[in-house]
């Protein structure tokens, strides 16, 4: 089956302690992103990757990492996560780019910091 | 300005009405709009594109598109319980393929 699977679902941590998020898809996608999802803001896009080795910032980087060495996994990487990074996390994919093709999105990753 | 403004909602509708979602874009050279459909805790989906002025119907779904007015919008006529989601409006960046903006959708529910 085609997807794009997250791990984890759920997440719980405390400020300052690092953490990755996983996201791998197995459709052969050269696009790769990131958005994470606040009430009233919508999905606001963290980084984005457009092939291996390939990545550049979205509308909100500050304070995440992101790498993509093999084509199916982008991890998403918060080094020292903050309490105003309690949020919800979506990996999307694509084939190409976002002019023509739709996103395929993952479960989403709730991630709580206190 | 926000890139892409939607009506925040929430709209409720009667089963069988037609519900009207709006949406509007800042950047004028965009040349690619999607709805996407977000039930209460799931994934996005996309229901709809469109990349020309006009409609486009696809089932009880109709996308309208002005890029004069910088305006596109969603009709879903005959609306049944199971469109009850929030809709969210999408525009591809005109200078760059791999951005796509969100807006904060719009919840919708309709009433048996």
């Amino acid at each position: 089956e085609a997807q794009v699977t997250q791990n984890p679902r759920y997440l719980i941590t405390v400020t300052g302690k690092k953490l990755t998020v996983t996201c791998s898809q197995n459709m052969n996608h050269e696009y790769m992103s990131w958005y994470r999802q606040d009430p009233g803001l919508g999905l606001r896009q963290i980084y984005y990757s457009m092939n291996v080795e390939v990545t550049d910032k979205g509308d909100v980087p500050e304070g995440y990492k992101v790498s993509r060495k093999e084509k199916r996994n982008f991890p998403l990487i918060l080094e020292s996560p903050s309490p105003n990074q309690t949020s919800l996390y979506f990996c999307a994919s694509s084939p190409t780019g976002t002019g023509n093709s739709p996103l395929h999105f993952g479960n989403g990753t709730r991630l709580t910091v206190t | 300005q926000k890139e892409v403004e939607q009506n925040s909602g929430p709209l409720s509708v009667p089963e069988g009405a037609i519900a009207s979602l709006n949406c509007t874009y800042s950047d004028r050279g965009s040349q690619s709009f999607f709805w996407y459909r977000q039930y209460s805790g799931k994934s996005p989906e996309l229901i709809m594109s469109i990349y020309s002025n006009g409609d486009k119907e696809d089932g009880r779904f109709t996308a309208q598109l002005n890029k004069a007015s910088q305006y596109v919008s969603l009709l879903i006529r005959d609306s049944q319980p199971s469109d009850s989601a929030t809709y969210l409006c999408a525009v591809n960046s005109r200078s760059n393929d791999y951005k796509l903006s969100f807006g904060a959708g719009t919840t919708v529910t309709v009433r048996a």
